[in-house]
C-alpha cells in the first residue's frame, strides 16, 4: 500500500526565513508526486507535479524537488501570504487514486 | 478555463436525515470525478471515483452513495446521516494525473 508521510506537522517562520517541508513516500512505482496548497476552509490548490527523480519545479517563492524516496518543498523568503497547509500526494503506476499525506501547516509571521 | 462548483458551502443536518451534495464542472468534457472527505487534522480520504456517466467506484464501504447523472455532474448522497459523517467534503476533477479541487462543503451532523 502506498504511504505518504509529511514532516514537520507544523512550521512557524518569520517573514523572510527560508525553510523546507519534507514528503517521504513509499510506492511500488511512481507515476507522479503532487504538491497542493490548502487555505483554511477551502479546497486544495494544485501547485506542482514531479514525475522523476532529479526533477525540480518553481513557482514564485516555492520550489519542489524530487528524489527516489522523498520530495522537498522549499519556501524562499516567505511572506505572510504563504501561510497555508501544504499537502503532498503520490500516484503509483498500478493505481488510479492519489494517496495524500496529512500535510504541513506553515505559519509565516510578519 | 475549467471551473468546479460545489454546493452548499456549509450544511448542518441532524442525525438520521438525508444528504445531497452536488458538484458540477464547467469548461471540460469527460472528466474523471472524485469525492473526498477531509477530517480535521487528517489527510484526504477518497470516497468515490467516476470515469463516466453512471460509472461509480466506491472506495470505502459506508452509508454514503454517489451518482453521476450527467457528464459534468457528480452527486454525493446519504439516506440517513451518522455523526461520523461530519467533515469537509471535496469534489475534484481530472483529465490526466493532476486533480483539481472544488471549494468544498462543510457538513456538520448534530
Amino acid at each position: 500500500e502506498d504511504q505518504v508521510t509529511q514532516s514537520p506537522e507544523a512550521l512557524r517562520l518569520q517573514e523572510g526565513e527560508s525553510s523546507s517541508l519534507n514528503c517521504s513516500y513509499t510506492v511500488s512505482g511512481l507515476r507522479g508526486l503532487f504538491w497542493y496548497r490548502q487555505d483554511p476552509g477551502k479546497g486544495p490548490e494544485f501547485l506542482f507535479t514531479l514525475y522523476s527523480a532529479g526533477e525540480e519545479k518553481e513557482k514564485e517563492r516555492l520550489k519542489a524537488t524530487l528524489t527516489k524516496k522523498e520530495s522537498f518543498l522549499h519556501i524562499t523568503a516567505p511572506k505572510p501570504e504563504d501561510s497555508a497547509t501544504y499537502l503532498c500526494a503520490v500516484l503509483s503506476t498500478n493505481d488510479y487514486k492519489l494517496s495524500f499525506g496529512a500535510g504541513t501547516t506553515v505559519t509565516v509571521r510578519a | 478555463s475549467q471551473t468546479i462548483h460545489q454546493w452548499p458551502a456549509t450544511l448542518v443536518q441532524p442525525v438520521g436525515s438525508p444528504l445531497s451534495l452536488e458538484c458540477t464542472v464547467e469548461g471540460t468534457s469527460n472528466p474523471n470525478l472524485y469525492w473526498y472527505r477531509q477530517a480535521a487534522g487528517r489527510g484526504l480520504q477518497l470516497l468515490f471515483y467516476s470515469v463516466g456517466i453512471g460509472q461509480i467506484s466506491s472506495e470505502v464501504p459506508q452509508n454514503l452513495s454517489a451518482s453521476r447523472p450527467q457528464d459534468r455532474q457528480f452527486i454525493l448522497s446519504s439516506k440517513k446521516l451518522l455523526l461520523s459523517d461530519s467533515g469537509f467534503y471535496l469534489c475534484a476533477w481530472s483529465l490526466s494525473y493532476e486533480q483539481y479541487f472544488g471549494p468544498g462543503t462543510r457538513l456538520t451532523v448534530t
